[in-house]
Order: C-alpha cells, then sequence, then structure tokens
C-alpha cells in the first residue's frame, strides 16, 4: 500500500518559470512532511520541510503548500533554473518513526 | 568531517555470491537506514536501526540482512544474490527516527548478473 503518492513522475519546465510537484498521503497520523532533492549520482538532501500547523513555508525560491483536510501538499519552484534540475521526494512521518518517501519526480529546466 | 561513507562505490556480482556493503557514519546519530532506488520506484527502506544493537524490517527485507554492532557501522549482506537485487544501495542515518533530517550516502551500484 503506497502511503505518499507523488506526481507528475517526470516534469519540463522552461527556465524562469513555476515548477509544481504533488503529493498526497493517506496516514492522518503523519505530522511531518520533507522534501528531499536529489542530483545525478548523489544521495537524497533534504530541501525544506513543514510541520501541519501551518499552510505553507517558503525558504528562497522554494515553497511547500499544505492542505490538511485534503490530506496533500505540494512543492512550488519559483523561477526555476537549470540547476534545479533534479528528482524530488515527498516523504512523510510521524514522530519518532521511519520516514515514508513517495516515488520521486524527475524535474529538469529547459536553458 | 566526512559524514556518511558506503563502499564499494560499485560493484558487478555474479548470481549466488554473497555481498557485503559497508556503511559508516560519524555524526554519532542514533538511528541508520539501507534503501535501494530503482527508476520509477522510489526509494524503499530494506532495514533500519534506531539505535546500536536493534534492527527492524522495512518494506523489501526479503534477502538481505543487516547487523547493528556499534553506533558508527551498519552493513548490508546479501546473502545470495538475485539479478532482481541489482539497483542503487543508499545508506542514511539521522539523530533520531521520524522529525529528524535523514543524511544519506553517495550509494553503491550493485549490478547481478
Amino acid at each position: 500500500q503506497q502511503q505518499v503518492k507523488q506526481s507528475p513522475q517526470s516534469l519540463i519546465v522552461q527556465k524562469g518559470g513555476i515548477s509544481i510537484i504533488n503529493c498526497a498521503y493517506e496516514n492522518t497520523a503523519f505530522d511531518y512532511f520533507p522534501w528531499y532533492q536529489q542530483f545525478p549520482g548523489k544521495g537524497p538532501a533534504l530541501l525544506i520541510a513543514i510541520r501541519p500547523d501551518v499552510s505553507e513555508k517558503k525558504e528562497g525560491r522554494f515553497t511547500i503548500s499544505f492542505n490538511k483536510s485534503a490530506k496533500q501538499f505540494s512543492l512550488h519552484i519559483m523561477d526555476s533554473q537549470p540547476g534545479d534540475s533534479a528528482t524530488y521526494f515527498c516523504a512523510a512521518s510521524r514522530r519518532d518513526d521511519k520516514i515514508i518517501f513517495g516515488k520521486g519526480t524527475r524535474l529538469h529546466i529547459l536553458p | 568531517i566526512a559524514g556518511i561513507t558506503q563502499a564499494p562505490t560499485s560493484q558487478i556480482l555474479a548470481a549466488g555470491r554473497r555481498m557485503t556493503l559497508r556503511c559508516t557514519q560519524d555524526m554519532r546519530h542514533n538511528a541508520m537506514y539501507w534503501y535501494r532506488q530503482d527508476l520509477g520506484l522510489g526509494l524503499r527502506l530494506i532495514h533500519y536501526s534506531n539505535t546500536a544493537g536493534t534492527t527492524g524490517k522495512g518494506e523489501v527485507p526479503d534477502g538481505y540482512s543487516v547487523s547493528r554492532a556499534n553506533t558508527d557501522d551498519f552493513p548490508l549482506t546479501l546473502a545470495s544474490a538475485v539479478p532482481s537485487q541489482t539497483s542503487v544501495y543508499f545508506c542514511a542515518s539521522s539523530l533520531r527516527g521520524g522529525y529528524n533530517e535523514q543524511f544519506f550516502g553517495p550509494g553503491t551500484r550493485l549490478t547481478v548478473l
């Protein structure tokens, strides 16, 4: 049973555009939602994370939007740059429990 | 500061052979994890350890075993490799589970023929 569903599987965006990746979760006990970024040949690294007590968190060009009632959250990358080309994983977890990852989105930003 | 190291970087292995993937962290993290990454399937948890001396099964544990004799090391063993175990393997660690950031190693690319 897939507990975190991520879409799209791949995404191509023009430089300067907005990249949007969506995730949905099933377990209402989840209360921590991180996003990880992975460049080719490297391990994933934490990009940004949100707790459900806020509806939005912004760090530079990266924003997480969270909709608790719909059990959905999304990553927005504003002014997307070629250097943002990577695979992005959404995830969910509870305190002191394992992180459940989505299947990932391969993002390519056209120069 | 090395963070997490994995060895080997890559390996080609004949089916039926035994293989141990090594993982060492120097951050004194309590929790460690092994994932496999396959195209279209994302990161799947194989085994984890919340603290030295304890281990647990993840989503895809069959064919793999782990041990956690001390805080720093978390080796993953394939007792008798099969072609379906061809994958990229990532070791990760975190201070504790849940809310804590996971730090990933550089990965081991394993091919089983």
